[in-house]
C-alpha cells in the first residue's frame, strides 16, 4: 500500500460516456500528477498539481479534464474519448518545495486501466 | 527536452546472478533520478532516489548509481531472486517532472 489509491481500478467506456476517474492519496502531499502509460510507451506525463493549482498541461487534449478541490483529491474527468486513449492511467503524489521542484519520492496508486470501445 | 534510454529492453537470468540494468538521460541538469519498479497490470514502486549531488544509493541487494554530467544511472540487483522480476524504470526529475524510460523487463527464473 503506497497511501495512493485510485477507482476504479478498472473502466470500460463507450466513445460518448463520460466518467470520471478518482485519485487520493493520504500522505500529506502537496503535488499529485496524472501519467498515462500506453502498451510499448514510456510513461507520459498527463497533469501536474502543485498546491492545487494546474502548473502542467502536457499538450493534453480537451477531452481528458482535470479537477483538483484539494491537496488530497485529484479526477480526470473523461469525455467522448477515442479508443487510442486506452491504457493505465496512474496517479502519483509527492512534496515539492515552493517553486513546484523535490528532491522526495514520488508515490503512484494502483492505476486505472481503461478500455474505450 | 529529455530523452531517456535504458538497456537492455529485457534480461532473462537464472536466479542468483548479479544484474546491471542501465539508463542514459540527455539533460543532466535534473534535480534527481529515481528508479521504479513495476508488477504487470500495477503501479510503481519507488525503489531509490539519488540526488544530483550523489553518486550512489544503496537499498539492501539494490544499489544505484549517478554520473550526472555524462547522463548515466545505473542499478545493480544483488544475488538476484524469482521475486525481483518485473519491469525496472529509471526517471530523471527536471524542473518540476518525471520523465521515465521505456524500462528493462526482468525476468529471473528458478
Amino acid at each position: 500500500e503506497t497511501g495512493v489509491t485510485q477507482t476504479p481500478r478498472h473502466l470500460v467506456m463507450g466513445m460518448t460516456n463520460k466518467k470520471s476517474l478518482k485519485c487520493e492519496q493520504h500522505l500529506g502531499h502537496n503535488a499529485m500528477y496524472w501519467y498515462k502509460q500506453s502498451a510499448k510507451k514510456p510513461l507520459e506525463l498527463m497533469f501536474v498539481y502543485n498546491f492545487k493549482e494546474q502548473t502542467e498541461n502536457n499538450s493534453v487534449p480537451s477531452r481528458f479534464s482535470p479537477e483538483c478541490p484539494n491537496s488530497s483529491h485529484l479526477f480526470l474527468h473523461l469525455h467522448t474519448l477515442q479508443p487510442e486513449d486506452s491504457a493505465l492511467y496512474l496517479c502519483a503524489s509527492s512534496q515539492v518545495w515552493d517553486r513546484g521542484t523535490t528532491n522526495e519520492k514520488l508515490f503512484f496508486g494502483s492505476g486505472t486501466q481503461l478500455s474505450v470501445l | 527536452k529529455q530523452e531517456v534510454t535504458q538497456i537492455p529492453a529485457a534480461l532473462s537470468v537464472p536466479e542468483g546472478e548479479n544484474l546491471v540494468l542501465n539508463c542514459s538521460f540527455t539533460d543532466s541538469a535534473i534535480y534527481n533520478l529515481q528508479w521504479f519498479r513495476q508488477d504487470p497490470g500495477k503501479g510503481l514502486t519507488s525503489l531509490l532516489l539519488i540526488q544530483s549531488s550523489q553518486r550512489e544509493q544503496t537499498s539492501g541487494r539494490l544499489n544505484a548509481s549517478l554520473d550526472k554530467s555524462s547522463g548515466r544511472s545505473t542499478l545493480y540487483i544483488a544475488a538476484s531472486q524469482p521475486g525481483d522480476s518485473a519491469t525496472y524504470l529509471c526517471a530523471p526529475y527536471n524542473t518540476d517532472k518525471l520523465i521515465f524510460g521505456t524500462g528493462t523487463r526482468l525476468q529471473v527464473f528458478p
